[in-house]
């Protein structure tokens, strides 16, 4: 079964709302990435938080990881139409092994 | 800097043929990743090489295989394909392994079909 388990599985929000999706995760990890996917298309980086961190922002985005609970979060304020896309998670095992695991993802709708 | 590039970005083959997929890591990069996509599945990780050594193998079966050159460009191999093997294939590139805290870097992928 999948490392990462995003939550919800779909969401859809008026564009200027927040948009939070959540992640859990099974064992412990280096580090967790969130990433974005437009529909069929490849995956774009958007953030890395490593295990040692609690929370990050990069301009809209602000993710947190609670390593405790193993799961973490990835906000986005003031959404627009843009922002709809495919979210996935990712973690890097802390086992050894060279892999980043993704999680089904949570798909966002952005209505304009 | 070019990013990370996969050919061809689409294919269509009947069951039973083979196919090479090849994806090139941005310049400097030694580690690439192969992941299928499909919509009942999600993305499952296939294999990562580093340094022309595979680092770690998903759950597939020998019919996928792949291999890194000394130009860290990376093939993967389908063969007797499947209707099941219909997939996005993506492959992604770090500096380090995946493990080592490094951002991956996406292709657009490769949208294979099994007919």
């Amino acid at each position: 079964s999948q490392q990462g388990e995003e939550d919800p599985q779909a969401l859809s929000i008026q564009e200027g709302e927040n948009a939070t999706m959540n992640c859990s995760y099974k064992t412990s990890i280096n580090n967790l990435q969130w990433y974005r996917q437009n529909s069929g298309r490849g995956l774009v980086h958007l953030i890395l938080i490593r295990s040692n961190e609690r929370e990050k922002h990069s301009g809209r985005l602000r993710v947190t990881l609670d390593t405790s609970k193993k799961s973490s979060s990835l906000l986005i304020t003031a959404s627009r139409a843009a922002d709809t896309a495919s979210y996935f998670c990712a973690t890097n095992p802390d086992t050894g092994g060279f892999k980043t695991i993704f999680g089904a993802g949570t798909r966002l709708f952005v209505k304009a | 800097k070019a990013g990370v590039t996969q050919t061809p970005r689409y294919l269509i083959k009947t069951r039973g043929q083979q196919v090479t997929l090849s994806c090139s890591p941005i310049s400097g990069h030694r580690s690439v990743s192969w992941y299928q996509q499909t919509p009942g599945q999600g993305l499952q990780f296939l294999f990562e090489y580093f340094s022309e050594t595979q680092r770690n193998k998903g759950n597939f079966p020998g019919r996928f295989s792949g291999r890194q050159f000394s130009n860290s460009r990376s093939e993967m191999n389908v063969s007797t394909l499947e209707l099941g093997d219909s997939a996005l294939y993506l492959c992604a590139s770090s500096l380090a392994p995946s493990g080592a805290r490094s951002e991956a870097f996406f292709g657009q992928g490769t949208r294979l079909t099994v007919v």
